[in-house]
């Protein structure tokens, strides 16, 4: 059974670097069909797509973040990863990694996701 | 973007009640729809994918419909593990976008 798990510093102050690694197990991360991605959850609101990447690379991210947003993955560790730059109190929310299923010629979904992290921007 | 709105965004039901949740995007996209779970401190759970597919494992008094710009997530008889909050999202153009949420509660 696939199983993603967030890790990284709970707490980034304001204008440094936010870095999360998601770590799949269970199953390969380099497998046709899947990308892997980032959401967040600022506490008490909505899921907002950060961006995502294919096991060769070429991610792909929400306009409103790609300036400041890397996302990289490491097929002989199994994992992937984010880097959200100049953070501020806005980007405080809880960082879940999930697969991103592609089929039927680009129908997708995120399933599964990880238990989720939660980030605090604050110095 | 394609903005996802979802009505009501809170309801109370009972055990054994039909529940519907509406999601309605802000432009077309065809079937490229799913639906999401989310309890209280966990991650969520697909539910339903491409309008009306259920995920393995996801109990068949879950279904899902519509087409377009509108669409609609029922629970056909409410379990008291379906208490929860439901978001939509859209896959037809990225950013891929979230609805804002239906909390489901217990009347």
């Amino acid at each position: 059974q696939l199983q993603l798990q967030e890790s990284g510093p709970g707490l980034v102050k304001p204008s440094e670097t936010l870095s999360l690694t998601c770590t799949v197990s269970g199953g390969s991360i380099s497998s046709t069909n899947y990308y892997w991605g980032w959401i967040r959850q600022p506490p008490g609101k909505g899921l907002e797509w950060i961006g995502s990447i294919y096991y060769t690379g070429s991610p792909f991210y929400n306009p409103s973040l790609k300036s400041r947003v890397t996302i990289s993955v490491d097929t002989s560790e199994n994992q992937f990863s984010l880097k959200l730059s100049s953070v501020t109190a806005a980007d405080t929310a809880v960082y879940f990694c999930a697969r991103l299923n592609d089929f039927w010629s680009g129908y997708r979904w995120f399933d599964p996701w990880g238990q989720g992290t939660l980030v605090t921007v604050s110095s | 973007d394609i903005q996802m709105t979802q009505f009501p965004t809170s309801l109370s039901a009972s055990v054994g009640d039909r529940v519907t949740i509406a999601c309605r995007a802000s432009q077309s996209i065809g079937n490229y729809l799913n639906w999401y779970q989310q309890k209280p401190g966990k991650a969520p759970k697909l539910l339903i994918y491409v309008v009306s597919s259920l995920q393995r494992g996801v109990p068949s008094r879950f279904s899902g419909s519509g087409s377009g710009t509108d669409f609609t997530l029922t629970i056909s008889s409410l379990q008291p593990e379906d208490f929860a909050t439901y978001f939509c999202q859209q896959s037809y153009n990225i950013p891929y976008t979230f609805g804002q949420g239906t909390s489901l509660g217990i009347k």
